[in-house]
């Protein structure tokens, strides 16, 4: 598809499982974002890569989250042992540029994460 | 850590009528950037400014940057229903953290037909 995709778009876990999001950015896009956005809220960045690097994760709450993209391509956000605070929209954002250069997010429409 | 703060968090006005919501930064930003996000729907890019002083219009969407590059407005001319949304501004982190951008926590735009 041309735009951001994400899956699952909706999740309802139990507390204490773990869970992953995926993410699929347009293709060519160096550049892949995490944000969290809760209802009422603007995006809470959670962490950038460059290509594959993953070269800021400082917004990630806790040791519990982690991100990767291995080939550059598309990423899995994973939250271990979930806790009902973990509940929020989970979104990826793409660009076209690199880490020097701010432009447009490209986002996705987002991973409804609801945990019991 | 930069912060970024827009005013008025709600605002419901007669189709028609004008709208403007208000972004202030913390610290003094590269550029800011605007985006509109639709009831259950994802942010989407509205435009981007860079030069002090700049005004950028798109239709009746007017976007001016401050002077100082702490602030920014974004103003709306006779509303129409499909302006309805919620408009977030965002600005980059500085020196290595220009790819980090820090939304506000937007304002929510309602239009009566």
């Amino acid at each position: 598809g041309a735009g951001v995709s994400q899956s699952p778009r909706y999740k309802v876990t139990k507390r204490g499982q773990d869970v992953a999001l995926r993410c699929d950015p347009i293709s060519g896009h160096v550049s892949l974002y995490w944000y969290r956005q809760a209802l009422g809220q603007g995006p809470e960045f959670l962490t950038y890569f460059n290509y594959e690097a993953q070269q800021d994760k400082s917004g990630l709450p806790n040791d519990r989250f982690s991100a990767e993209r291995p080939e550059g391509s598309i990423s899995t956000l994973t939250i271990q042992r979930t806790e009902q605070r973990d509940s929020a929209m989970y979104r990826c954002a793409s660009s076209p540029r690199n880490r020097a250069n701010t432009g447009e997010l490209f986002f996705g429409e987002g991973s409804r994460l609801t945990v019991l | 850590g930069q912060q970024v703060m827009q005013i008025p968090q709600y605002q419901h006005v007669q189709e028609g009528e004008d709208f403007t919501t208000y972004c202030n930064s913390s610290t003094t930003l590269s550029n800011i950037q605007w985006y509109k996000q639709r009831p259950g729907g994802h942010p989407v890019f509205l435009i981007q400014l860079v030069k002090s002083g700049e005004v950028k219009k798109q239709k009746r969407l007017t976007f001016q940057f401050g002077e100082a590059k702490k602030n920014s407005s974004l103003h709306i001319t006779a509303t129409q229903t499909t302006d309805v949304g919620t408009y977030f501004c965002a600005g980059p982190g500085s020196g290595g953290s220009n790819y980090k951008l820090t939304f506000g926590k937007g304002t929510l735009l309602t239009v009566n037909p």
